[in-house]
């Protein structure tokens, strides 16, 4: 099986909050990321968390890390059209290439 | 600051071609790598490399070499181009810290 996890599309009205949901086995690992891709560009670093918190608010992102279940979720309150891209979920251990393995990537699809 | 610079942005390529993606990035990181984007299959690791002179494969290597002779440049290359590589290619890089950038991108079209 995968080693992250995201479901494939997503679809919220302007205004709601968003939740991207991800999993991941490697319970080595050390930082879990969010990134977002807009059409036609590259990757960009929304936020990370370490493994060792709860929880990491940034403005309208907050990042929620159950460690035991291996689950991180991606909440986005009051979602705009601007907030429509691919959300990918990352991990990466401690230790050896430091090369984080990526999600397949969640597709939010914002509309009025 | 240019960050990480991959040319060309898009390319099209005859089936046996061969070609180089190009990758350099300014902020004197150690390690770098090479994805592939495709639907549904979200990035995939060709090849990356820990610093100068060090390279390893990542999950889909096949059909792709790559050299670290700079701590700057990390080119791509595809020896004999196929409709299967047409596909999407991102360059990244990160130093001690923990954010990787990426590059903007290469659209590759293999006919």
């Amino acid at each position: 099986g995968e080693d992250v996890e995201q479901s494939l599309f997503l679809s919220v009205r302007e205004g709601d909050s968003s939740v991207i949901n991800c999993t991941y086995t490697d319970s080595s690992s050390t930082y879990l990321y969010w990134y977002k891709q807009e059409p036609g560009a590259g990757l960009q670093l929304l936020t990370y968390i370490f493994s060792n918190m709860d929880m990491k608010q940034d403005q309208r992102l907050t990042v929620l890390l159950n460690k035991k279940d291996k689950h991180l979720s991606l909440r986005i309150a009051d979602t705009q059209t601007g907030d429509s891209a691919i959300y990918f979920c990352a991990e990466r251990a401690s230790g050896g290439s430091y090369i984080p393995t990526f999600g397949r990537g969640t597709s939010l699809i914002v509309h009025p | 600051n240019a960050g990480v610079t991959q040319t060309p942005k898009f390319q099209v390529l005859k089936t046996g071609q061969s070609m180089t993606l190009q990758c350099a990035q300014d902020m004197n990181h150690e390690y770098m790598s090479w994805y592939r984007q495709d639907p549904g299959m979200g990035l995939r690791l060709i090849h990356y490399s820990v610093g100068a002179g060090i390279t390893d494969q990542g999950e889909v290597p096949n059909g792709y070499n790559v050299s670290r002779s700079t701590t700057e440049d990390f080119p791509l290359r595809l020896l004999s181009a196929a409709p299967s590589q047409t596909s999407v290619y991102f360059c990244a890089s990160r130093g001690t810290g923990n954010t990787i950038y990426f590059g903007e991108g290469s659209w590759l079209t293999v006919v």
